[in-house]
């Protein structure tokens, strides 16, 4: 069975703070790592990771995803008040051919920022 | 402009009533899913389908049906049998390109 682990499970920091989100995962077929942020209602993107050791980068957040240890980090800089969410690491298995399969979600992790 | 619909928005079912949440993209995807969430929680499998007329269960699909009929549609039935419905229900869909949610039915039994 597909497994997503995330921690911690809740963070609370101040602003300006850096934060780092955790993400381990056991999949039969890896296809790709996903992090989501979750406010209110639909998740909304953040990165998509294939390969290890390349960091992602988009403005204060960044993510890099190692295959070999099967792991994920997320990292928030400067935060703010506005990074308050919950944050959702998902792994997305290869169904063969053209078409994803099976995609698995942790249980995320709570972020609260005070100002 | 391409996306995922959900609707309703908001439902209120009373027990023992069969319910069911619809879901349409115009993507063209071929994969869909379907997602619970109960509060401060992450999203657990329902089902999800990868090509018209098939579908496999995912993590928690006791109490719950679907069907895939054409490639926009992947209607999710709350039966029942579930014995505790009351829930955010997300559907996605995806390709290799990457996945889109749609923005969630909150189901409500009362």
């Amino acid at each position: 069975e597909d497994k997503v682990v995330q921690s911690p499970l809740s963070l609370v920091v101040h602003e300006g703070d850096t934060v780092t989100l955790n993400c381990s995962y056991e999949v039969t077929n890896f296809r790709s790592l996903l992090w989501y942020k979750q406010e209110k209602k639909a998740p909304t993107f953040l990165f998509m990771l294939t390969s290890s050791g390349i960091e992602k980068k988009s403005g204060r957040l960044s993510s890099i995803l190692d295959k070999k240890e099967l792991f994920s980090i997320l990292n928030i800089t400067a935060t703010q008040t506005g990074d308050s969410a919950i944050y959702l690491c998902a792994v997305g298995d290869n169904a063969g051919g053209t078409s994803y399969g099976k995609l698995t979600f942790g249980q995320g992790t709570i972020l609260t920022v005070h100002p | 402009d391409g996306g995922i619909t959900q609707s309703p928005k908001y439902l209120f079912r009373k027990e023992g009533q069969n319910v069911t949440l619809s879901c349409e993209q115009n993507l063209n995807h071929d994969a869909m899913y379907w997602y619970r969430q109960d509060p401060g929680q992450g999203l657990r499998l329902i089902y999800y389908s990868q090509i018209v007329n098939d579908f496999q269960k995912g993590d928690i699909a006791e109490g719950y049906s679907v069907s895939r009929e054409k490639k926009e549609s992947f209607p999710l039935t709350v039966t029942s049998a579930q014995k505790n419905p009351t829930a955010f229900y997300l559907c996605a869909s995806g390709d290799r390109r990457g996945y889109t949610f749609g923005s969630g039915t909150r189901l409500t039994v009362v």
